[in-house]
């Protein structure tokens, strides 16, 4: 089953908003509430910054947001800072047989 | 604090076996379920195998489907991943991920990763 589509890159100046997209289908981000959101820089691991759409763990600020329609999730980052330059990756629950489909991944530029 | 470390990655044969590792401190790891991640060099994540926290249910992704096995033992706060009949595109860094409690569909803590690299 092919990953959930991400743009390649997303790019916004110091401040700004920007919105990353995450298109699956029915049978995974149409179908569950169970869509999360990973950053992760160069040489780390992944570090979860949404879960269940839009929910925030403790410690991720909320400038960081996400939101569903249908079969493609979003997310939001507003007031851009330069630490939030990283590669973003969207992933859902996709039921017993696939469990978890990832995104192809997005890198994010602040300008 | 909650921390999880991957063992186990090499260099192996294609063909060849290897066992990871994932050992769990500051928590205990039977009450949670458990994923590993991996990600080839350059490329983005794939998930690969889940096991529940009884160990009870495993699932695992159609490209390792029939070559990985996952398993725990509780006593030991460690899950491990056999890895067999090892091809050129394994070849990745292998990250284990704790799911969230409840749901169990995100991934709070993630390790520090252990590369697999199968060469000839």
């Amino acid at each position: 089953q092919a990953a959930l589509t991400q743009p390649p890159s997303a790019s916004g100046s110091p401040g700004q908003s920007v919105t990353i997209s995450c298109t699956g289908t029915s049978s995974d981000v149409g179908g569950y509430k169970y869509v999360s959101w990973y950053q992760q820089h160069p040489g780390r691991a992944p570090k979860l910054m949404i879960y269940e759409v839009g929910v925030r763990p403790s410690g991720v600020p909320d400038r960081f947001s996400g939101s569903k329609s249908d079969n493609t999730a979003s997310l939001t980052v507003s007031g851009l800072q330069a630490e939030d330059e990283a590669d973003y990756y969207c992933a859902s629950y996709a039921g017993n047989n696939n469990y978890v489909m990832f995104g192809g991944g997005t890198k994010l530029t602040v300008l | 604090e909650e921390q999880l470390v991957e063992s186990g990655g090499g260099l192996v044969q294609p063909g060849g076996s290897l066992r990871l590792s994932c050992a769990a401190s500051g928590f205990t790891l039977s009450n949670f379920g458990l994923s590993w991640v991996r990600q080839a060099p350059g490329k983005g994540l794939e998930w690969v195998a889940a096991i529940s926290g009884s160990g009870g249910s495993t699932y695992f992704a159609a490209a390792v489907k029939g070559r990985f096995t996952i398993s725990r033992d509780n006593s030991k706060n460690t899950v491990y991943m056999q890895l067999n009949s090892l091809r050129a595109d394994d070849t990745a860094i292998y990250y284990c991920a704790k799911a969230r409690p409840a749901t169990g569909k995100a991934f709070d803590i993630w390790g520090q990763g252990t590369m697999v690299t199968v060469s000839s």
